[in-house]
């Protein structure tokens, strides 16, 4: 596609339900980020996936946090039992495997917890 | 761990006046250097970026940041700013030989005409 798209762009659940957010990457980007953007925070790392190789899930927060990417294509970021704190807004970003051009981010998923 | 230190969270300036960004990091390695902007109600877009050769960088929209090694620092400059670029503006560190990119918490840059 022209963007990264990301689905949905604002979701609210009740505190302890489970959410799947996903991405599309921009076709033959091989490499995809997810972030998250908390008030006053910045961004965060997440995940990033490179092509076929292990994912680097350092940023992940908590095992209740997962991601996988099928195909080398679309990503979905899943959320377990979900905390009133993991209300932020989830970006995704993909871009080529030299990073030259920096990364093209979605619009994000607002997630708001309640 | 990298870490990027963005000074200044919320700059108010009026239109022509000139403006700057600080923006520090803490790995004293090879890096990559970048800035992002976000406008309000628009995604996140490079503004400019430094890999290597002349440490003074010239980005969109008439912006430019030098890269000073000695202090680890790729201040955001602009002479004189407009009201367009009322925006959120982040920077952004990537380790040589690493993909991950750490970000500052950004500058909220509001710009009254």
């Amino acid at each position: 596609g022209a963007g990264v798209s990301q689905s949905p762009s604002n979701k609210v659940t009740e505190k302890g339900k489970d959410v799947e957010l996903r991405c599309d990457p921009i076709s033959g980007h091989t490499a995809l980020y997810w972030y998250r953007q908390s008030l006053g925070q910045g961004l965060e790392f997440l995940i990033y996936f490179q092509g076929n190789s292990a994912p680097d899930k350092s940023g992940l927060p908590s095992d209740r946090f997962s991601a996988e990417r099928t195909g080398g294509s679309v990503s979905t970021l899943t959320i377990q039992r979900t905390q009133q704190e993991d209300s932020a807004v989830y970006l995704c970003a993909s871009s080529p495997p030299t990073h030259y051009y920096g990364y093209t981010f979605g619009s994000g998923t607002r997630l708001t917890v309640v | 761990a990298q870490s990027v230190s963005q000074h200044n969270h919320h700059v108010i300036l009026s239109e022509a006046a000139s403006l700057e960004l600080g923006c520090n990091y803490s790995y004293g390695g090879t890096v990559n250097l970048f800035w992002y902007v976000q406008y309000p109600g628009q995604h996140l877009q490079l503004l400019l970026k430094y890999f290597s050769g002349d440490p003074l960088v010239k980005g969109i929209k008439g912006f430019e940041a030098e890269f000073i090694k000695s202090k680890f620092s790729f201040n955001l400059r602009k002479p004189s700013v407009q009201w367009s670029d009322t925006a959120e503006y982040f920077c952004a560190v990537k380790d040589g030989g690493y993909q991950k990119v750490t970000f500052g918490t950004g500058t909220k840059l509001q710009v009254i005409p």
